[in-house]
């Protein structure tokens, strides 16, 4: 069982807008930022938000991260089936001294 | 550019020890916290451990904890992770992550735990 709370899955039609929600706690998300990874099979995972909404040169705009409390979200509009991936969010947890994952999103574009 | 290149990985069998290396290149090292993540087959992403970047503070997952080790070598631009008395739980693909305002993620070193 994850720390992190995401829905395991996620689906969309090209065009859309999808949103993979991230459900924390006080010690994780309602104190700290939170990161979104893109990961497609075989290969490592992708920053693609940073401290909550910022996103790394090279990211489109079509992803939008937001946190408030103890959530956090991905945004993705537009949807392109090149979106078809696991999407993870992260934080670092105070009582564990150590970061806290969900437990992924796989995101299907139909 | 930021590179970190993963290597040690390999079968192992269960009880015995594997030390997993991370060299870095393109940033400043001894700037940069560092963790392992781990991904068992089909699985998600799993916190393993953290060092400080001045290695002042390490932290380890519940499950690794006594047996898992993290260190640095600010000389040799490396981050290190001793893995002792490994299980079959251990079986993943073993990520070192450098900490700063972007994360940088290495490839990863695949860690196989079967007799």
């Amino acid at each position: 069982q994850s720390a992190l709370t995401q829905p395991p899955s996620a689906s969309g039609t090209p065009g859309q807008t999808v949103t993979i929600s991230c459900s924390g706690i006080t010690s994780n998300i309602g104190s700290n930022t939170v990161n979104w990874y893109q990961q497609f099979p075989g290969a490592a995972p992708k920053v693609l938000v940073y401290t909550d909404n910022q996103r790394p040169s090279g990211v489109p705009d079509r992803f939008f991260g937001s946190r408030s409390g103890t959530s956090a979200s991905l945004a993705i509009s537009g949807l392109q089936s090149e979106d078809e991936a696991d999407y993870y969010c992260v934080a670092w947890d105070d009582s564990l001294n150590g970061w806290v994952f969900g437990g992924g999103t796989k995101l299907t574009v139909l | 550019q930021v590179q970190l290149v993963e290597s040690g990985g390999g079968v192992v069998q269960p009880g015995r020890s594997l030390r997993l290396s991370c060299a870095g290149s393109g940033f400043t090292f001894s700037k940069a916290g560092f963790h392992w993540v781990r991904q068992a087959p089909g699985k998600g992403l799993e916190w393993v451990a953290v060092i400080w970047y001045d290695g002042s503070r390490k932290h380890y997952a519940d499950s690794v904890k006594g047996r898992f080790t993290i260190s640095r070598d600010d000389l040799k631009n490396t981050v290190y992770l001793q893995m002792n008395s490994v299980r079959g739980e251990d079986t993943a693909v073993y990520y070192c992550v450098a900490t700063g305002t972007i994360d940088s993620w290495g490839q990863g070193t695949l860690v196989t735990v079967s007799s």
